[in-house]
This record gives C-alpha cells, structure tokens and sequence, in this order.
C-alpha cells in the first residue's frame, strides 16, 4: 500500500504570496491532518479533515485554510505569507473512525518564505 | 488536554536496550499513548501505541503504569538507524485526529 505523499517537496515563496499545498492519503483512509514543525514551536496541529468537513482545528490564524475533496485528497492554503510562515508542512492520514486510530505522516513540504 | 514531559536527550550504546520515558500525568481515561520517531526532518514514523495495557510489535514495546500517568518505550536492541527524535504523544479526547507534540528525547546511538 502506498504511503502519504505530499507535493511539492521544496517551495520558495516571497511575503504576501499566497502558496497551495497538496496531500495524499493512504487508500482507504478518510481523515486527513495538517502540522506545521518549526525550530521555535516544534510541530503543532492546523487542522483536520474527515470526510470533506474541517472537524478539528488548532490555534492558527485565517490565513491558514484547507480544504479536502471526495477522493480525500486535501489541500493546505496560506494566503499573504509571512517570513514566520517558514516551516515543514506535514500531513497525516488515518481512517478516522476510532479513538484508537493510528496516524501516518508524509514526507512534508518544505517551505521557505523569503 | 494532557500533556507529556520528556527528557530533552539521552545516550544508548548500541546493541544495549534504550528506555525512553515519558511522563502525562494528567491523562484522561479514554486517551491514547502514542510514540513515533522523526530522523532528519523527515515525516514522523509512527511505533506504537496503548490505552493502558503493555503492548509490544517488531520495533519496540510500550509500558504503561497502572495508573497510567507515564510510559516507557523500549527499544530493544539499539542500531545506529534508531538515532531520532523520539516523541511521546497523547491524543487529545474527543472526536477526531489532534496529536499534542511536546518536544521529544533526541536519543543518539552510540556505535
């Protein structure tokens, strides 16, 4: 079974910018989390998407959406990007259907804002 | 949300086992450990997981106290590759996917 699979890898992008990120969950699996890891804040939790609908969102401001389609693909957008915007990316896939559930990460964009 | 506490960095000989602990005091009954690995940047890989009984799979084992309020992952037989940053995890209660990242035991093999 294929893994998750993140596109791009690498990204430069200059402030006010907007940038479109891409994942691909594991077949089969419908939840779909997005992380951004950066030296200062370590990795922290941007949202959630389980069957098309955000279901949990963490502690980020508007500029930061998704949004998830009905093969579960789901895209991360960051509208009028900021230097601190610079981060890896990464996005997690499960099923979704229980507590117990076990998450898989991708590879992770790399995105450098200059 | 519970939280975990672990030690920044820690050493292991390799070939030795390494126990890596992990504390969550304040976990709640329905709440998961997880622990998953991160080398160089790369996605998180994923090790193992429990609610409160020990559990053990082809990478590690997990312990879990009885009153569940820390852990310990074993590894045990370190190589080199297991190198990483180690973190403890607690999935947050309620629906859907929220992992609280602390900050993780950077553990370094030595040869």
């Amino acid at each position: 079974k294929a893994g998750v699979t993140q596109t791009p890898r690498y990204l430069i992008k200059t402030r006010g910018q907007q940038v479109t990120l891409s994942c691909s969950p594991i077949s089969g699996h419908r939840s779909v989390s997005w992380y951004q890891q950066t030296p200062g804040q370590g990795l922290q939790f941007l949202f959630e998407y389980f069957s098309e609908t955000q279901r949990n969102k963490g502690n980020f401001p508007g500029r930061f959406s998704g949004r998830q389609f009905s093969n579960s693909r789901s895209e991360m957008n960051v509208s009028t990007l900021e230097l601190g915007d610079s981060a890896l990316y990464l996005c997690a896939s499960s099923s979704g259907r229980a507590l117990g559930d076990t998450q898989y990460f991708g590879p992770g964009t790399r995105l450098t804002v200059l | 949300d519970a939280k975990t506490t672990q030690p920044p960095s820690m050493d292991c000989a390799e070939g030795r086992a390494a126990n890596l602990p992990c504390n969550h005091s304040t976990i709640s009954g329905n709440e998961y450990v997880y622990w998953y690995r991160q080398i160089h940047s790369q996605g998180p890989q994923y090790i193992i997981h429990g609610l409160k009984n020990n559990e053990t799979n082809e990478m590690a084992s997990l312990i879990i106290t009885e009153d569940r309020k820390s852990s310990t992952l074993i590894l045990p037989h370190a190589t080199l590759r297991d190198t990483a940053v180690y973190y403890c995890i607690v999935r947050v209660a309620g629906t859907g996917n929220q992992f609280y990242f602390g900050t993780g035991t950077s553990l370094t093999v030595i040869p």
